[in-house]
């Protein structure tokens, strides 16, 4: 049974880097059926799309963070990281990780079949 | 990239059916076969329901269907029950190739 937990700080002071690590767990990190995403939820609201990773390191980018985000893998570690810079309190969140299975041939940003648990970041002043 | 619009809630009695509606553009909903449905039960992880407009992943109610026409996209929920009770969330890939996600509805089971 395939398992993603997210590790990092809960607490990111305002214009520092927030830094999370998800571990996968219970499979492989480097098929070629599945990118690996992260997702964020701020308190009360809705879901949010960051930006995606193959195990080969392509990424995709949503196009209001990419200037802020940076998406890495670590397959030896059987790892995925997300940097995202200059954070303000707009960054507060519940920030999941997760599998995009690919359904298809096609290449799209495939959907979220299995995810992590998520862990809350707050951004203080 | 705006977010897709879905009716902030819906409502049905139990084994009624309800369905949510997901608006975008032909740049997305409208231009691709590629959306997606999530159910979220309050403090709990999202769930995918539909992916690729019709399909059902592996133990997924049938009660649970999606379909498309021109720019909007449907989720029905039939047969509906007091577990269904949740927000949902479609998504769909864009032509800028990244995802967007609707604004979120709220199932109340009456």
């Amino acid at each position: 049974q395939l398992q993603l937990q997210e590790s990092g700080p809960g607490l990111v002071k305002s214009s520092e880097t927030l830094s999370l690590t998800c571990t996968v767990s219970g499979g492989s990190i480097s098929s070629s059926s599945y990118y690996w995403g992260w997702i964020r939820q701020p308190p009360g609201k809705g879901l949010e799309w960051i930006g995606s990773i193959y195990y080969t390191g392509s990424t995709y980018y949503s196009t209001s963070l990419k200037s802020r985000v940076t998406i890495s893998v670590d397959t030896s570690k059987k790892q995925f990281s997300l940097k995202l810079t200059s954070v303000t309190a707009a960054d507060t969140a519940v920030y999941y990780c997760a599998r995009q299975r690919a359904y298809s041939s096609n290449l799209y940003i495939y959907p979220m079949d299995v995810w992590g648990q998520g862990t809350t970041v707050t951004v203080s002043s | 990239q705006s977010a897709l619009t879905q009716p902030a809630s819906v409502s049905g009695s139990p084994g009624q059916s309800i369905t949510i509606s997901c608006t975008g553009t032909s740049s997305d909903v409208g231009g691709y076969n590629y959306v997606s449905w999530y159910q979220q039960h309050p403090g709990k992880v999202p769930k995918l329901m539909i992916y690729e407009v019709t399909n059902r992943p592996s133990g997924v109610s049938s009660r649970f269907s999606g379909s498309k026409s021109g720019n909007t996209a449907s989720l029905t929920i039939s047969g509906l029950q007091a577990e269904d009770e949740a927000d949902y969330y479609c998504s769909s890939y864009t032509s800028s190739s990244t995802l967007v996600f609707g604004t979120g509805t709220t199932v109340t089971v009456l």
